[in-house]
């Protein structure tokens, strides 16, 4: 079956833009994650939904950052007024629900530059 | 931020050798898991070791966990260049709600053929 799937996979964009990155998770997988690892670094979480509500919006860095998944299922990773600093790759990982010990299954990231 | 850190940071070995890579954490945990990246892009789930277990072995993989040093070892037997990848520890939080990983800095494998 189909995996995790992102869009764009790279995005590059001019300082002070706003960009929306997309992942539809694995059909049927009810959280979905939000990661973002910079060169070098490992991934360090950003946000997880259960169904459709933020369960825990607590890695989001500021205010210019924001996630929806409105139907529970595609989820858009919004970015305002971008800066060099948030270029990165930027990970989303579904998993079938929110149980302990289950892995998380990840899609290949968009690569977000910002110039 | 970090929770955990690795080491090596970069291990170079051949092919045929064990590779032995290290994880400390901070914080309690549920359990422990390992992933495997390639190239810089998506992560994939090698093993899952819960609290509550010492040793987990899957193929050629055998992972340990010592919960009072708050340390993890990953071993990978008889490596092939094909496991070239960055490897990650992450772990999940002893937590009562939410399921997000922590993620270590990650171990570089180079595996000369």
């Amino acid at each position: 079956g189909a995996g995790v799937s992102q869009t764009p996979s790279n995005k590059v964009t001019e300082k002070g833009k706003y960009v929306e990155l997309r992942c539809d998770p694995i059909s049927g997988h009810t959280a979905l994650y939000w990661y973002r690892q910079s060169l070098g670094q490992g991934p360090e979480f950003l946000i997880y939904f259960q169904g459709t509500g933020a369960a825990d919006d607590s890695g989001l860095p500021n205010d210019r950052f924001f996630a929806v998944r409105p139907e529970g299922s595609v989820s858009t990773l919004k970015i305002q007024r971008t800066e060099r600093g948030d270029s990165a790759v930027y990970l989303c990982a579904s998993s079938p629900q929110n149980q302990r010990g289950n892995e998380q299954f990840f899609g290949p990231g968009t690569r977000l530059t910002v110039l | 931020s970090q929770q955990g850190e690795e080491d090596p940071q970069a291990l170079s070995i051949q092919e045929g050798e064990n590779a032995t890579m290290n994880c400390s954490y901070k914080t309690s945990i549920n359990n422990l898991q390992w992933y495997r990246q390639n190239s810089g892009r998506g992560l994939v789930h090698l093993i899952l070791i819960r609290s509550n277990e010492r040793e987990k072995h899957s193929g050629r993989l055998r992972v340990t966990l010592d919960t009072s040093k708050k340390s993890s070892s990953l071993l990978i037997t008889a490596s092939r260049a094909a496991d070239t990848a960055s490897y990650f520890c992450a772990t999940d939080p002893d937590r009562a709600s939410g399921s997000r990983l922590t993620f270590g800095e990650g171990t570089q494998l180079t595996v000369n053929p």
